[in-house]
């Protein structure tokens, strides 16, 4: 399953809302998952089953989607957000992670 | 408290192989598939292996299949990665990690660089 992610780069302010774009070349019912990759930091497990909060996830984090579309959405960007994120799918092996966006303060 | 920490990487010349250690603490080991992710410098993440709870079944990304084998000790609550016939494209950091829904933990990963 190809994960195309979107965008690969961007740019924001904090208290800004951004969202990133995961959309698998078929469906994965709602087998997907999202990480945040920060220098120094283990990888985290943000979201799974397309929009369940792993526990210790900050509620201003939502996922949405199903099939084969899927959004991260972070609401009012705190300075630790800065990071870059992907999008993995678990519905089949070989299991795929998307390409990942890097999330900068602008 | 979930603890993976990884170790075995280094410089090892194409053609050879390595093995990879995970030592896990703070679950219950036998509990839980395990997975190794690796990441390439500069690149995104991507699947190496996974094997289940008990051993019986490993899956494998086509790239590694027939050189990579991963394997558990429950009893030692360690998983493995042996990495043979290394090639320049195996480069990366390994990571490994508890895997349910998604990889809910992971290690802080050891870099394996494969150059003469």
């Amino acid at each position: 399953v190809q994960l195309p992610q979107s965008p690969s780069y961007l740019a924001a302010s904090p208290g800004e809302s951004v969202s990133i774009s995961c959309k698998a070349s078929k469906s994965i019912s709602n087998h997907l998952a999202w990480y945040q990759e920060k220098p120094g930091k283990t990888n985290k497990l943000l979201i799974h089953s397309g929009s369940t909060l792993q526990s210790g996830t900050p509620s201003r984090f939502s996922g949405s989607g199903s099939g084969t579309d899927f959004t991260l959405t972070i609401r009012s960007l705190e300075s630790e957000d800065f990071a870059v994120y992907y999008c993995q799918q678990y519905n089949e092996y070989p299991l795929t992670f998307g390409s990942g966006t890097k999330l900068e303060i602008k | 408290e979930v603890q993976l920490v990884e170790s075995g990487g280094g410089l090892v010349q194409p053609g050879r192989s390595m093995k990879l250690s995970c030592a896990a603490s703070g679950f219950t080991f036998n509990n839980y598939d395990m997975a190794w992710v690796c990441q390439a410098p500069k690149k995104g993440l991507e699947w190496v292996a996974t094997i289940s709870y008990d051993g019986s079944r490993t899956y494998y990304r086509d790239s590694v299949k027939g050189r990579f084998t991963i394997s558990r000790d429950n009893a030692k609550s360690t998983l493995y990665l042996q990495m043979d016939s290394l090639r320049s494209e195996d480069t990366a950091t390994y990571y490994c990690a508890r895997q349910g829904v998604g990889f809910a933990y992971w290690g802080q990963g050891t870099l394996v660089t494969v150059s003469s």
